[in-house]
């Protein structure tokens, strides 16, 4: 069965340190690859995607994944974390193929990101 | 823009009552779904629609009912509720439903059933 593992539940970093949350999958196929940001009491807002080519993507706020094929991993990284960053982070994916639908859109269980002054 | 518009953001049940949670979106967006989310559990597609007429079921149905009469209205109903499902619903929307365009979420209806 298809799976998403962010393997760090909680990470806590001091504001304007790097950042690097991790997002593991196991897919045979290629698949479509997404991070959400969730702020408290607010729906998931759309970071960044990767459907194909270049392997490192660029998002909103400042953020920047790579997809790793011999890995299956998509980790989402910034170079200066800032206090707004506070927030919860969930890695989805959909797998790339014949058939391909949000249907099959699968989410990680999240990480919270704590962020000290 | 409105976007993706839920309603009520918050709503306490007591076990065997039913409620319709609303979502609402003007995106003319074809493909629409609902999640819950559970501490721990990320979020679980319950059920979605790629049109109106149309509807499938998601990871999480049991217990659940929609049904899509226009483009804009994916009512979720929950017909005898039970404490399992208190949780944080997300109605989500997008363009088409293939995955390559972006998943917007409303602000979600938090559950109690007691």
């Amino acid at each position: 069965a298809q799976s998403v593992t962010q393997p760090d539940i909680h990470i806590t970093v001091s504001e304007g340190a790097s950042l690097e949350l991790r997002c593991n999958y196991s897919y045979g196929a290629t698949p479509y690859l997404f991070w959400y940001v969730q702020s408290p009491g607010q729906g998931l807002q759309l970071l960044l995607k990767y459907f194909s080519g270049d392997t490192l993507v660029q998002g909103i706020k400042g953020f920047e994944a790579e997809f790793k094929r011999s890995q299956s991993s998509f980790n989402l990284r910034k170079p200066s974390v800032q206090w707004s960053d506070a927030a919860e982070y969930f890695c989805a994916v959909v797998v790339n193929a014949g058939g391909t639908s949000y249907g099959k859109l699968t989410f990680g269980q999240g990480t919270i990101l704590t962020v000290h002054p | 823009n409105a976007g993706v518009t839920q309603t009520p953001k918050f709503q306490v049940l007591k076990t065997g009552q039913s409620m319709t949670l609303q979502c609402a979106q003007d995106m003319n967006h074809e493909y629409m779904s609902w999640y819950r989310q559970d501490p721990g559990m990320g979020l679980r597609l319950i059920h979605y629609s790629v049109g109106a007429g149309i509807t499938d079921q998601g990871e999480v149905p049991n217990g659940y009912n929609v049904s899509r009469s226009t483009t804009e209205d994916f009512p979720l109903r929950l017909l005898s509720a039970a404490p399992s499902q208190t949780s944080v619903y997300f109605c989500a929307s997008s363009y088409s439903d293939r995955g390559n365009s972006p998943l917007h979420f409303g602000n979600g209806t938090r559950l109690t059933v007691t």
